[in-house]
């Protein structure tokens, strides 16, 4: 099936520093991909749809200066979170649709970065 | 607002029981409506989706309209069966939403 993957698995940086996460899809080309943020036993909440050749789109509550989204390529998006603070550390996670006929087949879920910020 | 609503937290049952999963949304529009298993340390992954209307690991599930409910059931649950279970409809712009999903322990 298709593959999704993120990079890194696990980060923990300082307070105040920028983490970068990757998305990438393996073998299928996604024009849209999908971030998404889980807290500790609570479900998956939607944060931006990232959308390759034009801006990401924010949900409501989503700051988009301090979760940057940058769809550079049909196969990778990166999600940046700018000036982390300990209340950013989560678990995030992306999903990419494949697309079969030009109708979205089914989502793909990546691994999920663990991000603690100390 | 809150767009799929998975009452249960936990759901305990023995091997060899019926086990259903519930989950009610609310959407205006024509929703697609899906089950994902996410089992321990491993990623989240489709079970299955309403409009395959298909039988995956035993488990079923059934869009009811009338009661905006897409719950899942197995006749008899087994021990594998242990996951967390999330519900999620997609809208119509191609986004998902997901419950706060049901830990399902499937007891020997």
């Amino acid at each position: 099936g298709a593959v999704v993957s993120q990079h890194p698995s696990r980060v923990i940086c300082k307070s105040g520093t920028s983490v970068k996460i990757e998305c990438r899809s393996l073998d299928f080309q996604a024009t849209t991909m999908f971030w998404y943020r889980q807290f500790p036993k609570q479900s998956l909440m939607l944060m931006a749809t990232s959308n390759e050749g034009s801006k990401a789109t924010y949900e409501q509550g989503v700051e988009k200066d301090k979760f940057l989204i940058n769809h550079a390529s049909l196969t990778l998006s990166t999600l940046t979170v700018t000036s982390a603070h300990p209340e950013d550390s989560s678990f995030y996670i992306c999903s990419a649709p494949r697309l079969a006929g030009g109708v979205t087949d089914t989502q793909y879920f990546g691994p999920g970065t663990r991000l603690t910020v100390l | 607002a809150q767009r799929v609503t998975q009452p249960e937290k936990l759901l305990s049952v023995f091997k060899g029981a019926p086990v259903e999963l519930k989950c009610n949304y609310s959407y205006s529009g024509s929703p697609e409506l899906f089950w994902y298993v996410q089992y321990s340390r491993q990623r989240l992954q489709l079970l299955l989706r309403h409009i395959s209307r298909e039988s995956i690991k035993g488990f079923t599930a059934d869009l009811n309209k009338g009661e905006t409910s897409f719950h899942l059931k197995k006749p008899f649950a087994q021990e594998e069966d242990s996951a967390m279970y999330y519900c999620a409809l997609r809208d119509n712009f191609n986004k998902f939403y997901f419950g706060s999903g049901t830990k399902l322990n499937v007891k020997p």
